[in-house]
Order: C-alpha cells, then sequence, then structure tokens
C-alpha cells in the first residue's frame, strides 16, 4: 500500500484565490510528522510546513496552512492568495518509524493563472 | 546559512560506464538520505545513513549501486555500470537524526544531481 497518496496530478488556481492540495497517508505508528516541500522548475525542494501527530491544533506558515484530519488520515496544504511563483510540484511526505524514515508521494503540479 | 552540497550538478555518461556522485551535509546532521527523482515522479529513498551505518536501503539496486559515508560525515553514491534508466535527478537530503523533538527531523535537501545516460 501506498504510504502517501496524492490523488491530483494537476491543479490549476487563479491568481489571488486559494486553493487545497489534497494528501492522505497510511501508518500504524501513534507518533509521525507530515511535511509539504515545493519543488519549482529549477529542481530544489523547498521546505514548506510540518505538522507532528501530537499536534492539535493545524499548523500555519504565512499563507500555507494544514488542514490536518487524524480520523481521516489527511494533510491537505491550503494555499491562500496565490500568486504566480506559486506554480511548481507540491510533495507531501511522512516520517514515521525509530530511522526516521521518509515517504513521498507522487506531487501535484499546480498552475496559477494570472 | 548552512547548506547541502552536492557535486556534480549534471553528469552526461554512456551506457556502461561508472558515475559517481558527493554530497556533503549541513554540519552536525546525523541522518544522510540518498533519493532518486524520475522527471514527473516524487523522490524515492535509495539509501539512509545514520552516522556511518546504513539503515534502510531496501530499495537500492544493489547489483549496480553502491553507497559509502566512511566517516559519518560526506557521502558518495556510485553507479557501475550505468543503464538508460538510470537517468534521473539524485537527491541528497540531510536531518538532525531520530531522537530530537519535531521539527529537527525536517530533512534539507541539496541542489541535486542530473544524471542523463545515453
Amino acid at each position: 500500500a501506498q504510504k502517501i497518496t496524492q490523488t491530483q496530478p494537476g491543479m490549476f488556481v487563479q491568481e489571488k484565490e486559494a486553493v487545497t492540495l489534497d494528501c492522505t497517508y497510511d501508518t500504524s505508528d501513534q507518533s509521525y510528522g507530515l511535511f509539504w516541500y515545493k519543488q519549482p522548475s529549477s529542481g530544489e525542494m523547498i521546505f514548506l510546513i510540518y505538522q507532528g501527530s501530537y499536534d492539535e491544533q493545524n499548523a500555519t506558515e504565512g499563507r500555507y496552512s494544514l488542514n490536518f484530519q487524524k480520523a481521516r488520515t489527511s494533510a491537505n496544504l491550503v494555499i491562500s492568495a496565490s500568486q504566480l511563483g506559486d506554480s511548481a510540484m507540491y510533495f507531501c511526505a511522512m516520517r514515521e518509524g525509530e530511522r526516521n524514515q521518509f515517504y513521498f508521494g507522487t506531487g501535484t503540479s499546480l498552475t496559477v493563472i494570472p | 546559512e548552512a547548506e547541502v552540497a552536492q557535486s556534480p550538478r549534471y553528469k552526461i555518461t554512456e551506457k556502461s560506464q561508472a558515475v559517481a556522485f558527493w554530497c556533503d551535509p549541513i554540519s552536525g546532521h546525523a541522518t544522510l538520505y540518498w533519493y532518486r527523482q524520475i522527471l514527473g515522479q516524487g523522490p524515492e529513498l535509495l539509501v539512509q545513513f545514520q552516522d556511518e551505518s546504513v539503515v534502510d536501503d531496501s530499495q537500492l539496486p544493489k547489483d549496480r549501486f553502491s553507497a559509502e559515508r566512511l566517516k559519518g560525515v560526506d557521502s558518495t553514491l556510485k553507479i557501475q555500470p550505468a543503464e538508460l534508466g538510470d537517468s534521473a535527478m539524485y537527491l541528497c537530503a540531510s536531518s538532525w537524526g531520530p531522537g530530537l523533538a519535531a521539527p529537527a527531523h525536517e530533512q534539507f535537501f541539496g541542489p541535486g544531481t542530473r544524471l542523463t545516460v545515453l
């Protein structure tokens, strides 16, 4: 079974609008971490936001927020007030286990339309 | 600002040749990861080191790939012989290591090495 599932291969959003990128995860650990990374066409992986499994409040970082629904094993990324520079691939990832094993999803390509 | 260094940034090689990639993690980071990312896909973990020890190499094609981190600092990933299907971005990442409070285990990525096998 996939550890991380991203069901949206591509998304489009109008500039200044909000967009939600979906992510579901699969783990039997009680303690785990969820991450979102942005990868522009230049190739570097840029850390956006983190949510720990015991965090009761949803993480927020500027225009990024993580909608963490533990019972549904989902960790969706919400980008508010989209900008043209937000156009990139977005990857959801999970850390689990004593050895800090990381698993990445297949990514969502976001295009912001002027 | 501390960064993960990788070299070379680009490598073009012919099928059946040997290639090697180098990674220098952020100073003090105990955990080092090598990923392969095929165009249009997510990163796939090849090998994970904790200090100088391999903790996960289950996805490493061991007949042709090898990785080492002899002194627990920098690391080398080697492919011999290279095949056409090895064309991909090879990403190195590092983190502080297990047993630390979140989000200290966040991974910091290097710029990657883009490999093209002809």
